[in-house]
């Protein structure tokens, strides 16, 4: 099984391009998650999913939107980015609430 | 608000010698906690889930341990191969959407030296 699968692995890009963030997960999870890792913080909570066809806002969503296209698939879109938007960006998946997270390996994005 | 604080930021052992990694809490009520390891450049990896003060799980050479105010990642004997970052996360109870919600801490970097 290949788990969860972020595309792409590396982007840059610059101030005020847009990109979409792809994910996907082979486990039939009813859950989805958006989160980012910056140096010295905590993982933060951008959107996630609860179940297919609904969306909510998490810790830090400005600037980012979010689409449950199908039970397996979660996209991340960035409208125009900011170099405040350079970080590691992961995607998550769970069974339910309670479910532990399984995590993909990341998108590693850098805005000049 | 809901607080999460791992100690040391970093450790260094020798191979063998047993140590503690720390998560201290501040939540308005504690629906889990999860320990996570990630390795450089790698998402985190599940390692175990506890609920309630009391609580131990293990797994090889780990155990978590739960009180009310913190949890414990003890190591015993590691090995380089243990070497990774270490992350807790807490749930805190909410019958809402807060409940999907996951404070992390911000890691501990181990290194285990042959």
């Amino acid at each position: 099984n290949a788990g969860v699968t972020q595309t792409p692995k590396f982007q840059v890009l610059k101030t005020g391009q847009s990109m979409t963030l792809q994910c996907a997960q082979d486990m039939n999870h009813n859950s989805m998650y958006w989160y980012r890792q910056d140096p010295g913080m905590g993982l933060r909570l951008i959107y996630y999913s609860a179940s297919e066809g609904t969306t909510d806002k998490g810790e830090v969503p400005n600037g980012y939107n979010v689409s449950r296209l199908n039970k397996r698939e979660f996209s991340l879109r960035l409208e125009s980015a900011a170099p405040s938007q350079t970080s590691v960006y992961f995607c998550a998946s769970s069974e339910d609430r309670d479910s532990p997270l399984h995590f993909g390996n990341g998108t590693r994005l850098t805005v000049t | 608000e809901d607080q999460v604080t791992q100690s040391p930021e970093a450790l260094r052992l020798q191979e063998g010698e047993s140590s503690s990694l720390n998560c201290s809490y501040t939540v308005s009520g504690l629906r889990g906690l999860f320990w996570y390891r990630q390795d450089p450049g790698k998402g985190p990896e599940f390692l175990f889930t506890l609920y309630s003060a009391g609580e131990e799980k293990e797994k090889e050479r780990l155990k978590a341990t739960l009180t009310k105010k913190e949890s414990f990642l003890h190591i015993t004997a590691p090995k380089p191969e243990d070497s990774a970052t270490y992350l807790c996360a807490v749930q805190v109870k909410n019958s809402g959407a807060g409940s999907y919600q996951l404070t992390f801490g911000k890691g501990t970097k181990l290194s285990v030296i042959p």
